[in-house]
Formats: C-alpha cells, sequence, structure tokens
C-alpha cells in the first residue's frame, strides 16, 4: 500500500454503462491527479487538483468527467466510453508547492466492451 | 517535447549493480531530475531526485554529471523484483506536472 488507494482495481463495462473510479489518500496532500495509460504506450496527464480545484485538463474528452468534493478523494466518471478508453487509470497525491515526487495508487484496469 | 533520452531496455545479472543512463541535455537551471519504476501493472514508485549533488537513499543513487546534461541512476545490487521501466523526468520545482516518457525496461536476470 501506497497510501493512495484505487477502486476497483478492475472493471469492464458496456459503452452505454456509466461508472465511476475512486481513488482517495490518506497522506495529507492537497494535488491529486489522474493519467492513463494505454497499452505500450507512455502514461498521459488527464486532469490535475489543487486544493480542489482543477488547475489542467489536457484536451481530455467529456465522457471523462472528474470530481475532487475534498482533498483526499478523487474520483473519474465515466459516460459511452468507447473500446479504446480501455487501459489503466492511475490516480497520484502531492503536495502542491512542495519539491516530492507524486504517489500513486496501484491503478484501474479499465475495459470498455 | 521529449526533455530525456533513454534507452529502451537493459539487461542486468541478479546481484551485479545496475546502471541506467539518461541524457536531459537541455536541462536548465531551475530544473530537478527525477527517477521513478513501474512494476508491471502496478503504479510508478518514487525513487530518488536531485538538482546537481549527488544523492542516495535506501532504493538507489543518482549520479549527475557536472554539467547536468546526463545522470545514471545506480541500483547497486540488483533483484529480481527490480524488474520494471525505469522513468528518467526533468521537473521545474514547484511547478510542472510530471510528464512520462516511455522510460528504460530492466530486466534483472538470474
Amino acid at each position: 500500500e501506497t497510501g493512495v488507494t484505487q477502486t476497483p482495481r478492475h472493471l469492464v463495462m458496456g459503452m452505454t454503462n456509466k461508472k465511476s473510479l475512486k481513488c482517495e489518500q490518506h497522506l495529507g496532500h492537497n494535488a491529486m491527479y489522474w493519467y492513463k495509460q494505454s497499452a505500450k504506450k507512455p502514461l498521459e496527464l488527464m486532469f490535475v487538483y489543487n486544493f480542489k480545484e482543477q488547475t489542467e485538463n489536457n484536451s481530455v474528452p467529456s465522457r471523462f468527467s472528474p470530481e475532487c468534493p475534498n482533498s483526499s478523494h478523487l474520483f473519474l466518471h465515466l459516460h459511452t466510453l468507447q473500446p479504446e478508453d480501455s487501459a489503466l487509470y492511475l490516480c497520484a497525491s502531492s503536495q502542491a508547492g512542495a519539491n516530492y515526487g507524486y504517489t500513486f495508487g496501484s491503478g484501474t484496469r479499465l475495459t470498455v466492451v | 517535447d521529449a526533455k530525456t533520452t533513454q534507452p529502451t531496455s537493459m539487461d542486468c545479472a541478479e546481484g551485479r549493480a545496475a546502471n541506467l543512463p539518461c541524457n536531459h541535455s537541455t536541462i536548465s537551471g531551475n530544473e530537478y531530475v527525477y527517477w521513478y519504476r513501474q512494476i508491471h501493472s502496478q503504479g510508478p514508485q518514487y525513487i530518488i531526485h536531485g538538482l546537481k549533488n549527488n544523492e542516495t537513499n535506501e532504493m538507489a543513487s543518482l549520479i549527475i554529471t557536472e554539467d547536468r546534461k546526463s545522470s545514471t541512476l545506480i541500483l547497486p545490487h540488483a533483484t529480481l523484483r527490480d524488474t520494471a521501466v525505469y522513468y528518467c523526468i526533468v521537473r521545474e520545482d514547484y511547478g510542472q506536472n510530471f510528464v512520462f516518457g516511455p522510460g528504460t525496461r530492466l530486466s534483472v536476470l538470474p
């Protein structure tokens, strides 16, 4: 356990489903991130939240909708996904303004059928 | 734009030192060098970072050349559990988000 917990670990969903990925950190961090890792590709930054405010959205399609209700929780709401959205979705947290690395969760392996 | 260049893959014998190189010839004065690794199907794990001095912690050592244009991550006694993809990233202090490249796939062989 790294201090960042992601649920579920695996998710299979149909293209018309709506599902949510959850991330929780108990490290006292105030910044949280969503990354996507497709097969044989580098990690891609999707969203950044600092102090619960979204500060970055890297041209992510609207079928991905993040939510950060407090500095310890981060959600990624999914709807009408495509098969090419199948990937490992990783959450990370850090202390904003500090020169430390990120702490990543173990990820959610998403398969869209 | 990629700020670092790493070999695609490397092999290392178990028990020997693994030396992973990284080129960052365009690094600026306020950019740090970070190393992460990612074991298969897990999230990346922070290893170490440095600015210009060599650094050591319980996991690894980081050697940065005097001109800061390259660095080497050293795992002093590699084990099979060190098999992973290793990422070298340069980032400004306090600012930018981490941008991951393809990294180096290290295979530790028995």
